[in-house]
């Protein structure tokens, strides 16, 4: 089984509310990621969790606030977000057992985000 | 520095007709490579990828792909398109600390009738 799951599907905010986006997965990966992707573009990756600890955070803005509780689930929390933060938000995971960029990232289907 | 350039931005092909998509990368060591489709409004679904061994590697749906490091490339291609193959096509090398991709910019695939 291969499979990430992502809720919700669909979540449309205001600029001043707070929302949070859940990712899933029981492949035991223990790395989990959180892209951003603008239409006809490819994903920016925001997250890198490796064993439930931030590994990398590409700059992303604090109102953008990433989430590891145990090692099959990754939650992005989202406040007073910006209308260009709309975008679809993917989640992947991946083994750790290999060297660096060896081990294959399996997407969940995204969550698509309208912030108005 | 790790890049990998999709030199095509849309690609119309008539169905049941053989599909090339070309990626190049640039990458210092022994690169891991990917593809991945995306149908509209979904996530990406792996289609194959090649970390060492035999170049020619087979995926799912059909496609394959070719390493050739002499020419930094790994075209994917497909003997017959079906409509059903219209989506967003992304390259991808995994490298880099924290297990990075690093993907193209994409090649959007029209399957005309």
């Amino acid at each position: 089984d291969t499979e990430v799951t992502q809720t919700p599907k669909h979540l449309v905010m205001g600029m001043t509310n707070k929302k949070s986006l859940k990712c899933e997965q029981h492949m035991g990966h223990r790395a989990m990621y959180w892209y951003k992707q603008k239409a006809k573009k490819p994903p920016e990756l925001m997250f890198v969790y490796s064993y439930e600890k931030l590994s990398i955070n590409e700059s992303v803005p604090s109102r953008f606030s990433p989430e590891c509780p145990n090692s099959s689930l990754l939650n992005l929390h989202l406040h007073a977000l910006q209308p260009e933060d709309s975008a679809l938000y993917l989640c992947a995971s991946s083994h750790l057992a290999g060297g660096p960029g060896q081990e294959t990232q399996y997407f969940g289907p995204g969550t698509r985000l309208l912030v108005l | 520095a790790q890049s990998v350039t999709q030199p095509d931005i849309h690609i119309t092909v008539s169905e049941g007709a053989s599909l090339e998509l070309r990626c190049n990368y640039s990458y210092g060591a022994t690169p891991y490579l990917f593809w991945y489709v995306q149908s509209p409004g979904q996530g990406l679904q792996l289609l194959l990828k090649y970390f060492s061994g035999d170049t020619l590697v087979q995926g799912i749906k059909g496609f394959e792909a070719e390493f050739k490091r002499s020419q930094s490339s790994f075209n994917l291609r497909k003997p017959s398109v079906h409509w059903s193959d219209a989506a967003e096509y992304f390259c991808a090398v995994g490298a880099g600390t924290g297990n990075q991709f690093y993907f193209g910019t994409g090649t959007s695939l029209t399957v005309i009738p």
